[in-house]
């Protein structure tokens, strides 16, 4: 069965400084996709990545894949406080329609 | 920019009621999905439909849960006898294509929040 776990579950930072969200699964995939939820809302569409060796940007964040590794980044460069939110990264296995998400990350900023 | 409507937002149910939940996909999607998230915890599947029958469903979704698309828009979820342990947020979600297979994105409702008490 597919796993997909994110570390760290908790993050609080500064604004202004530079972090990595990691999204690590257990079995072959190359259809990786990040989410942002705001408390109380629905799951926003960040990132689709379809294929081993994807970067996109959008802002201040980076999502990248690695589906050797099996192992996907979002990074956050100078941290504004409206990127105060949950992350979940979410993995289809191949030819399968369940989308899996991971555990999410809670991510806080500090003015 | 089109999206997934969902209603209601909140539903408040006593045990044992039945709950039927609607959404509404995006017009040209042809995968349906329900998804759950306890509060606080991850988003976990529940089920995909097309082609007007069920493509996949999770051990969650037990014979209590039913899913329909009773015309050309409406996608429903019904839970036939809720429980307490059902209380959740419920999002409905579509996508133009077969995420597994081609890793087209699915868009997510706003979710309807049902409490049972």
């Amino acid at each position: 069965e597919l796993k997909v776990e994110q570390n760290p579950l908790f993050l609080s930072m500064q604004e202004g400084k530079n972090y990595t969200i990691y999204c690590n699964y257990s079995t072959t995939s190359d259809r990786l996709y990040w989410y942002r939820q705001d408390p109380g809302k629905s799951l926003e569409s960040l990132f689709v990545l379809l294929s081993n060796g994807t970067v996109k940007q959008e802002g201040r964040l980076m999502a990248s894949l690695d589906t050797k590794a099996r192992l996907s980044t979002l990074h956050i460069t100078a941290a504004v406080h409206d990127l105060s939110a949950t992350y979940f990264c979410a993995v289809y296995n191949f030819g399968n329609e369940k989308l899996t998400f991971g555990t999410g990350t809670r991510l806080t900023i500090i003015p | 920019e089109p999206e997934v409507t969902q209603t209601p937002s909140h539903q408040v149910t006593q045990m044992g009621q039945e709950v039927i939940l609607r959404c509404v996909p995006i017009s040209n999607h042809l995968y349906f999905y329900w998804y759950r998230q306890i509060l606080g915890q991850k988003v976990e599947f529940l089920v995909s439909f097309y082609n007007n029958e069920i493509s996949e469903k999770s051990e969650i979704f037990d014979d209590q849960f039913s899913v329909e698309r009773p015309d050309g828009s409406n996608f429903t979820l019904k839970i036939r006898s809720t429980k307490l342990e059902d209380s959740a947020m419920y999002f409905c979600a579509s996508s133009e294509g077969a995420g597994g297979l081609t890793g087209t994105e699915a868009f997510f409702g706003q979710g309807t929040r049902l409490t049972v008490v």
